[in-house]
């Protein structure tokens, strides 16, 4: 079966501190993977995907930035954070279904930006 | 531009109280709307697909509809562990890159005893 990992589970961090949020898929290969942040009480906001080792596509342009160094290792850096990175960041997969492709999601990274 | 309309945003019910969640959804041709169920501090967690208008699904007390415009997630006789933030999704029948979700809002719903 298939599991998703993400580390860490809560991180709080300066204003203008760097960020690295892991994220790695155990069961399949050659995933599409996502990146997701959730505002509270908020719906989910696609921030990067990636179709393949090292492709990488961006939906919002922000301080933040995603790598793919592994097949099935998604990775989410910033440089400087700021205090509007703070949010729940949700890693997704998804594998081909019947016709539709669903996608299933890790734990979560509650980063606070102090 | 897909979008994906959740109401009501937040829902009180009693135990055994059941209701209806709606999911009105605009996109290019539909591959597939989906439902989540998203427990505080977790990750959404799959519960169905739907591909057609008219399609039903269900597990345990949870009903998924699908029409042409709209989905419904019906909730019967619920009980507390029901409780959680429910989230509805679209997937675009043209194959766009990365096979993107759509996601609405959600909609909160307590169930208490």
């Amino acid at each position: 079966s298939q599991t998703i990992h993400q580390w860490p589970a809560t991180l709080v961090q300066p204003v203008g501190s760097p960020l690295s949020l892991e994220c790695t898929v155990e069961g399949t290969s050659n995933p599409n993977l996502y990146w997701y942040r959730q505002a509270a009480g908020r719906g989910l906001q696609l921030l990067f995907y990636s179709v393949g080792i090292g492709q990488i596509s961006s939906e919002v342009p922000q301080n933040l930035s995603a790598s793919r160094p592994q097949d099935r290792q998604f990775i989410l850096s910033s440089k400087k954070l700021l205090l509007s990175d703070s949010g729940f960041y949700l890693c997704a997969w998804n594998r081909e279904g019947a016709w539709a492709y669903e996608q299933y999601f890790g734990p979560g990274t509650r980063l606070t930006v102090t | 531009e897909d979008q994906v309309t959740q109401s009501p945003e937040a829902l009180r019910l009693q135990e055994g109280e059941s209701s209806s969640l709606n999911c009105s959804y605009t996109v290019s041709g539909l591959r597939g709307l989906f439902w989540y169920r998203q427990d505080p501090g977790k990750g959404p967690e799959f519960l169905f697909t739907l591909y057609s208008a008219g399609e039903e699904k269900e597990k345990e007390r949870l009903k998924a509809t699908l029409t042409k415009k709209e989905s419904f997630l019906h909730i019967t006789a619920p009980k507390p562990e029901d409780s959680a933030t429910y989230l509805c999704a679209v997937q675009a029948r043209i194959k766009a890159a990365g096979n993107k979700l759509t996601f609405g809002g959600g909609t909160r719903v307590l169930v208490k005893p």
